[in-house]
């Protein structure tokens, strides 16, 4: 079983759609996190959420609207995309969060988003 | 603010040769540090973690020791395979979220 899995994995879309990219942890875990991995293979943060509530909003243009349902999902809806969006996106979890103890981060396979 | 600073690439390498992927972080406290591999075309997996000064993680050949006198945790493997190719991101841990280096692209030929 994929312990983060994405969905869609590759996406080509038009400018000025709305498109959204699901994710879903089975690990229990109660922190769930967007990246953004750009064409210089450059990982960012986007957001992250624990128990369904936003903890980490980076500075990300409004069009980016995360959704967690439940602590097993968290969604990314975006809208009127732009060409700038192109980018993988990965979503990843942990248990616990904090540095102590060394929050190891699983990370879905990644959702390929080309804007057109 | 705290951050990663790895090496740039691409390293090219023939196989067997020594890999060393120079990592230094900036940061407050002590957070836990890892190694992360994207393989091609797929998602970021953990290579390595060492959670305090001095610990080293190690991990399919490949090794790490915290070094907190020189905010350094260098990737190491001695012999490399061609299999190895991949992007290598250092990381740190600070409180809820996880800062990684920009990625340095290892070739490693046969």
């Amino acid at each position: 079983d994929t312990a983060v899995s994405q969905t869609p994995k590759y996406l080509v879309t038009q400018m000025g759609n709305d498109k959204s990219i699901k994710c879903e942890q089975n690990l229990g875990h109660d922190t769930m996190y967007w990246y953004k991995q750009d064409s210089k293979k450059f990982l960012k943060i986007m957001f992250s959420y624990n128990n369904k509530e936003l903890i980490i909003n980076e500075t990300v243009p409004n069009r980016f609207s995360p959704k967690s349902p439940d602590k097993a999902h968290l969604n990314l809806h975006i809208n009127s995309l732009e060409l700038g969006d192109s980018a993988v996106y990965f979503c990843a979890s942990s248990h616990p969060i904090g540095g102590a103890s060394g929050n190891t981060i699983y990370f879905g396979e990644g959702s390929w988003l080309t804007v057109v | 603010g705290d951050s990663v600073t790895q090496m740039e690439g691409p390293v090219t390498l023939s196989e067997e040769a020594f890999l060393t992927i120079n990592c230094t972080y900036t940061a407050t406290g002590y957070p836990s540090l890892f190694w992360y591999v994207q393989y091609p075309g797929e998602g970021l997996q953990l290579l390595l973690k060492a959670t305090k000064a001095d610990d080293k993680g190690s991990n399919k050949g490949f090794e790490a020791t915290y070094r907190k006198e020189t905010t350094s945790f260098h990737l190491e493997k001695g012999s490399v395979q061609v299999s190895d190719s991949a992007v290598y991101f250092c990381a740190l841990d600070r409180d809820d979220k996880i800062i990684f280096g920009k990625g340095t692209r290892l070739h490693i030929l046969p």
